[in-house]
């Protein structure tokens, strides 16, 4: 199975900077990623996919996908207390495969 | 995306007996996927269910314990069996629609006494 690494937090940052979330890979054959946010007693829910080399931006998530680095992270800009949560980052393995989590990296975003 | 319904929500259970929890999707898919999530962990996955077919499990995970049913494009269930307090954790499934990326279930939170 394709597996992701993560620090698994907490990661602490003030309300209003920037959370950089990262996720490094062993497989060079993981072409793209999906990023899923979640909640305390939730299920998870997808925030961003990448996949291709460069960062891709929505709203106040910029994911950022460097295959030559094998790595890939989420950008939370203006972080706000209701982004904390523990973030999942999974390779897409294409078609019907399942998706692998790595361990998550759970922010706590203060006010 | 896909929609979808997933019961119970949560049950507290005796150890040794079993717990069924069924995943109905608001629409056709070929696979779906079952996961477990202990108390403070990520998701594991269990097995992979295929319509018309024995579901594929991942090491640690046997068909004994977690039998896995998949009548049709829309259904599936999970059974806990013969359940110890180590089984107490989350089950979720989930599936994939293709550009939606996976959609999971609410999930159902299990605890063993």
């Amino acid at each position: 199975q394709k597996e992701v690494e993560q620090n698994s937090g907490p990661l602490s940052v003030p309300e209003g900077a920037i959370a950089s979330l990262n996720c490094t890979y062993s497989d060079r054959g993981s072409q793209s990623f999906f990023w899923y946010r979640q909640y305390s007693g939730k299920s998870p829910e997808l925030i961003m996919s990448i996949y291709s080399n460069g960062d891709k931006e929505d709203g106040r998530f910029t994911a950022q996908l460097n295959k030559a680095s094998q790595y890939v992270s989420l950008l939370i800009r203006d972080s706000q207390p209701s982004d904390s949560a523990t973030y999942l980052c999974a390779p897409d393995g294409g078609g019907n495969t399942p998706l692998v989590f790595g361990k998550g990296t759970r922010l706590s975003v203060i006010a | 995306s896909a929609v979808i319904s997933q019961k119970p929500s949560r049950d507290i259970c005796q150890r040794g007996t079993s717990l069924t929890i069924q995943c109905q999707v608001d629409s056709q898919v070929t696979m779906m996927f079952w996961y477990r999530q202990q108390p403070g962990q990520s998701l594991t996955l269990i097995a992979t269910a295929n319509q018309g077919s024995e579901a594929t499990y991942e090491s640690g995970f046997v068909i004994d314990k977690f039998p896995i049913s998949r009548p049709n494009l829309t259904f599936s269930t999970l059974t806990v069996s013969n359940m110890s307090p180590e089984d107490s954790s989350i089950y979720l499934c989930s599936v994939r629609q293709g550009d939606y990326g996976y959609t999971f279930g609410s999930g159902t939170r299990l605890t063993v006494v």
